[in-house]
């Protein structure tokens, strides 16, 4: 079935690294993707999005790439800090299912000092 | 900034007893959703709404009901509470059917 799946549930790396979040979709009628963080005992925190018609997307320490070829997106933080430690979630949206968001399962980010 | 507030945190509630989650966005959102979260589970959509007074079954809502009499405003109701709805319910709010979403802090409901 229809799924968004990551491809490591955990992650850990050294503060001051490059990390990089994987995630893995089977539709390709999917058309809009975000990121999200959430940290121990809160919500689910926006991060960056990205549409189909984009390859690439860049914000304040973290780019959003997108490969629809093989339907994979990522997530790379810069300079990974203590207080980057959290679950980070991938969402698909397709637009024959009203808006809906699809959550992948997660990646828990653990950053070394 | 979009505001999502969820009226509990924390929630003990015995077996059987109805309860009520509340959730009040103040953006004026079309769209709005309840999720459960459980470990390994990932986040599953209880129910969700796109305008005052209609709702949709969204992938488990057995168990569960809505209501949305005003926009700001999507509350979910366990008619009897069970303790396999033991978890962290999350509500989230977005602009339109092509945005993403705004969640709440959640809240972690314990059914003894």
């Amino acid at each position: 079935g229809e799924s968004v799946g990551l491809h490591l549930p955990t992650l850990s790396v050294q503060e001051g690294d490059n990390s990089i979040i994987n995630c893995a979709y089977s539709n390709s009628a999917s058309d809009y993707f975000i990121w999200y963080k959430q940290e121990s005992g809160k919500g689910p925190q926006f991060i960056i999005d990205i549409r189909s018609n984009m390859d690439k997307r860049q914000g304040q320490r973290v780019t959003v790439l997108l490969n629809k070829t093989v339907k994979h997106l990522s997530l790379q933080i810069a300079a990974t800090q203590p207080g980057d430690s959290a679950v980070y979630f991938c969402a698909e949206k397709k637009d024959n299912q009203g808006g809906k968001l699809i959550f992948g399962q997660g990646t828990e980010l653990s950053v070394k000092p | 900034d979009v505001k999502v507030t969820q009226s509990s945190r924390y929630l003990v509630k015995r077996t059987g007893e109805k309860v009520f989650l509340e959730c009040v966005q103040d953006m004026d959102h079309e769209n709005m959703f309840w999720y459960r979260q459980d470990p390994g589970l990932g986040l599953r959509l209880i129910y969700f709404s796109y305008d005052v007074k209609m709702k949709e079954k969204g992938d488990i809502p057995e168990g569960y009901s809505v209501s949305r009499e005003k926009k700001e405003r999507f509350s979910l109701i366990l008619e009897s509470a069970s303790t396999n709805q033991t978890s962290m319910y999350l509500c989230a709010s977005s602009l339109a059917r092509d945005h993403g979403y705004t969640f709440g802090s959640g809240t972690r409901l314990t059914v003894v």
